[in-house]
């Protein structure tokens, strides 16, 4: 499985765009990108993912570059309620894979 | 629809005793994990189970068993706890098709003393 380096922790003001990148250099063909999001005591849940261009939900925007080397999450006008550990994780597309997590970033939203 | 659910929430265990955690879910899923986070930490991989009869090691998986008991649940067993397994488990599922996401329990938050 490609490794995945992100920021350990990004601050921002609501109201702002927020773009977190992960770095996945050796992401394979069959390999997707996904991205996770976590709250103080709670377990994580899916954001989004996407294997390559653009994908966009009611939540959040996923870029990913023609290279897949990297994939950048964006979080539009983020409010306090964003403030949450980000977690970017590349998938084997293959069935009952195994699903590893790095450290994440931790998203702090002031007002 | 309970998702997936983790008991107990809490425990203290004594170094050495033991426990099971268990976790079930009721959406179906073939796969299901399990994993431990410490304070200030991601997420680690402890064991997982594909499908109904497999189960594989993930990261971290020394000092724990897991059964695969049916399709709906997925038990973490320690033998013999140790301070260093305090942490916070959470307990995943998903279908097991490529490009599906996981749902993850509550957690279970144990501490060895």
């Amino acid at each position: 499985l490609a490794k995945t380096t992100q920021p350990i922790s990004m601050d921002s003001y609501e109201g702002q765009e927020v773009n977190i990148t992960c770095s996945h250099n050796n992401i394979a063909t069959n390999d997707y990108i996904t991205w996770y999001q976590q709250f103080p005591s709670q377990g994580p849940r899916f954001i989004i993912q996407g294997y390559k261009t653009k994908v966009t939900n009611e939540v959040a925007s996923l870029f990913i570059p023609a290279d897949r080397k990297s994939s950048t999450l964006s979080l539009p006008r983020v409010s306090l309620s964003d403030t949450a550990v980000y977690y970017c994780l590349v998938v084997l597309n293959q069935a009952g894979t195994a699903l590893i997590f790095g450290k994440g970033t931790t998203l702090s939203v002031s007002s | 629809n309970a998702g997936v659910t983790q008991t107990p929430k809490f425990q203290v265990l004594k170094t050495g005793q033991s426990m099971t955690l268990q976790c079930a879910q009721d959406m179906n899923h073939n796969s299901m994990y399990w994993y431990r986070q410490d304070p200030g930490m991601g997420l680690r991989l402890i064991y997982y189970s594909a499908s109904e009869g497999t189960t594989d090691k993930g990261e971290v998986p020394n000092g724990y068993n897991v059964s695969r008991l049916n399709k709906r649940e997925f038990s973490l067993r320690l033998e013999s706890a140790a301070p260093s397994q305090t942490s916070v488990y959470f307990c995943a599922s998903r279908t097991g098709d490529p490009n599906t996401e996981a749902f993850f329990g509550q957690g279970t938050r144990l501490t060895v003393v």
